[in-house]
């Protein structure tokens, strides 16, 4: 009964490889974002998509292309991963894009190492 | 600049006593402010939401205060328990891009409880 569930947990990989990380909310909410946290604690957005359909683009390189094939799933692909791009990456969502009543759900993070 | 500053940065306390958590926030407009606790490993989960016109709000031993003229918020633990060794992190909801609002986080402070 998880509500923000995102896989895999953990995810080590090399340079240059691409990678993909997937994001599934079962509270029937209509937007979701990724975060990135980085090693200084500070969570920043990446992406929100409203009814799957993308509203925030923090630039963020091109190589990382997010994916909403319904209003429950957000994807995160990541083409030729840097070592600047190891950080814990968390999925969120919520009810419309004003955070609605009761805010932001998270998911637990995906720690991505890139060696 | 929109940024979240928080204090102290890490705080040692032992279990049964209270402890506040500062908050300043230069974020304008102005919409909501948030307080999270991060459990290590995990998401964020949220605490309390207070708008501007709220200058207090209650979430079991967690006391959340706002004062909107000065930008200052608190967040106090009353009683602490082990359990509440986690990071709490402060968040105003503030302009982002496309006329959207996006969450502006802390880098949080770190709660050590020791029995």
């Amino acid at each position: 009964d998880t509500a923000v569930s995102q896989t895999p947990k953990y995810l080590v990989t090399q340079m240059g490889n691409d990678k993909s990380i997937k994001c599934e909310q079962n509270l029937g909410h209509d937007t979701m974002y990724w975060y990135k946290q980085d090693s200084k604690k500070f969570l920043k957005i990446m992406f929100s998509y409203n009814n799957k359909e993308l509203i925030i683009n923090e630039t963020v390189p091109n190589r990382f292309s997010p994916k909403s094939p319904d209003k429950a799933h957000l994807n995160l692909h990541i083409n030729s991963l840097e070592l600047g791009d190891s950080a814990v990456y968390f999925c969120a969502s919520s009810q419309d894009l004003t955070g609605g009543r009761y805010g932001y759900t998270f998911g637990s993070g995906t720690r991505l190492t890139v060696v | 600049k929109n940024q979240v500053e928080q204090s102290p940065q890490s705080l040692i306390i032992l279990e049964g006593k209270n402890c506040t958590l500062q908050c300043n926030y230069t974020v304008s407009p102005f919409s909501n402010l948030r307080w999270y606790k991060q459990d290590t490993g995990r998401g964020p989960v949220s605490l309390t939401i207070m708008t501007f016109s709220e200058n207090t709000k209650s979430n079991g031993r967690y006391t959340a205060t706002l004062d909107a003229d000065t930008k200052q918020s608190s967040l106090h633990i009353t009683a602490s328990q082990l359990s509440d060794s986690a990071s709490y992190i402060c968040v105003s909801l503030g302009p982002g891009a496309g006329g959207y609002n996006k969450l502006i986080f802390g880098a949080g402070t770190r709660l050590a409880v020791h029995p």
